[in-house]
């Protein structure tokens, strides 16, 4: 069973660019989860989706922007990049939204954006 | 911000049991305690989670004390395996509230 799956896994780009991040959640998960961790932090909630909707978004801006597919994948987009966007993005994936019952959140292994 | 307080860096012998505390002080009755922890490289990982009896899986046992105010995650026979950053974390006991991050400890065991 495969879990979390992100693409890529390095990517450079230049400040001012746009750039997106693409996530595959655990099978039988519907719910993705984005966070950002900068070097020595711990990461940071940016958005969540389920039924291809944002549900809950962290203190980011507008710049930061996701989609959910129907087959639950999502994708992280990053417009007019700062050298301040540098850092590791990782999504996670969970299910049962609507349920009260706790299910643990899987993370992907990240991706490492370097803006220069 | 998050709701913890933890120590920032922390060493066991490999093979010792390594306790990990965690301070929590405002932590609100309906709010649960968690642990993840993060191998360099890799994404978070799940541990285990607790209201306020003590917990134990196969990976590691929590004990919450009786206020609530704090706890301990405890790794019985720590392996090199087992360095990583480690993060408490309180939450809502519903699985899609967000996970509030601190810096965690940084737990090193050494052979």
């Amino acid at each position: 069973d495969a879990g979390v799956t992100q693409s890529p896994t390095h990517l450079i780009k230049t400040r001012g660019q746009q750039v997106t991040l693409r996530c595959s959640p655990k099978s039988g998960h519907d719910t993705v989860s984005w966070y950002q961790q900068a070097l020595g932090q711990g990461p940071q909630f940016i958005f969540q989706y389920y039924e291809e909707e944002e549900r809950q978004r962290g203190n980011f801006p507008d710049r930061f922007s996701g989609h959910q597919f129907p087959n639950y994948s999502s994708e992280l987009n990053v417009n007019a990049l700062l050298l301040g966007d540098s850092a590791l993005y990782l999504c996670a994936s969970s299910r049962g939204y609507r349920d009260r019952t706790f299910y643990e959140q899987y993370f992907g292994p990240g991706t490492r954006l370097t803006v220069t | 911000d998050a709701k913890t307080t933890q120590p920032t860096s922390m060493d066991c012998a490999e093979g010792r049991a390594a306790n990990l505390p965690c301070n929590h002080s405002t932590i609100s009755g309906n709010e649960y305690v968690y642990w993840y922890r993060q191998i360099h490289s890799q994404g978070p990982q799940y541990i285990i989670h607790g209201l306020k009896n003590n917990e134990t899986n196969e990976m590691a046992s929590l004990i919450i004390t009786e206020d609530r105010k704090s706890s301990t995650l405890i790794l019985p026979h720590a392996t090199l395996r087992d360095t990583a950053v480690y993060y408490c974390i309180v939450r809502v006991h519903s699985g899609n509230t967000p996970l509030v991050f601190g810096k965690g400890t940084r737990l090193s065991v050494i052979a």
